[in-house]
């Protein structure tokens, strides 16, 4: 497909386990962005990659949280130790690099900690 | 750091009014300032842009004019419609740093 694709769409874990969230930008974009969307809290940006270039992981929440873009494509942002609080829609966005502010989003990933 | 505030939701409007829904910023430099959509069950996407003071971005019948002196970028549409129903996100670019969002606002349209 032609836009940002992300897997799984829904997501319900236990307390204490790792999750794994997958993100497929639209080809070309150098720039790969995750985001977080919790109620009432808008979006908490996470990390961002741009190129070959050492991502800016300066969102991250906890040292629990960290992501990989293997061949300046996929992206998974993994989550150890889940705790409820976790709990938000995972956004992940991609954009030109010349263009970082027109990103594309894709759908999310809910993810629910019980 | 940089932030945007917007106002708090939800806005519930009938057909055909006017719709503004309110968007400061605090930065450093110069930004570029940006509104986002998110219709039901869809992901976030660019509604309109401005890059300057005083540029006006448009786009699907909203606007937005870059205030630098109240460092304002409020968003508003003469007639809204039921399908204009979404959550709206004022967002800024300052530098190489990433987007930063408001937390956005929930409009509601009635026929």
């Amino acid at each position: 497909g032609a836009g940002v694709s992300q897997s799984p769409s829904n997501k319900v874990t236990e307390k204490g386990k790792d999750v794994e969230l997958r993100c497929d930008p639209i080809s070309g974009h150098t720039a790969l962005y995750w985001y977080r969307q919790s109620l009432g809290q808008g979006l908490e940006f996470l990390i961002y990659f741009q190129g070959n270039s050492a991502p800016d992981k300066s969102g991250l929440p906890s040292d629990r949280f960290s992501a990989e873009r293997t061949g300046g494509s996929v992206s998974t942002l993994t989550i150890q130790r889940t705790q409820q609080e976790d709990s938000a829609v995972y956004l992940c966005a991609s954009s030109r690099r010349d263009r970082a502010y027109e990103q594309y989003f894709g759908p999310g990933t809910r993810l629910t900690v019980t | 750091g940089d932030s945007v505030t917007q106002m708090e939701g939800p806005v519930t409007l009938s057909e055909e009014a006017f719709l503004t829904i309110n968007c400061t910023y605090t930065a450093t430099g110069y930004p570029s300032l940006f509104w986002y959509v998110q219709y039901p069950g869809e992901g976030l996407q660019l509604l309109l842009k401005a890059t300057k003071a005083d540029d006006k971005g448009s786009n699907k019948g909203f606007e937005a004019t870059y205030r630098k002196e109240t460092t304002s970028f409020h968003l508003e549409k003469g007639s809204v419609q039921v399908s204009d129903s979404a959550v709206y996100f004022c967002a800024l670019l300052s530098g190489n740093t990433p987007l930063v969002f408001g937390k956005g606002t929930r409009l509601s349209v009635i026929a």
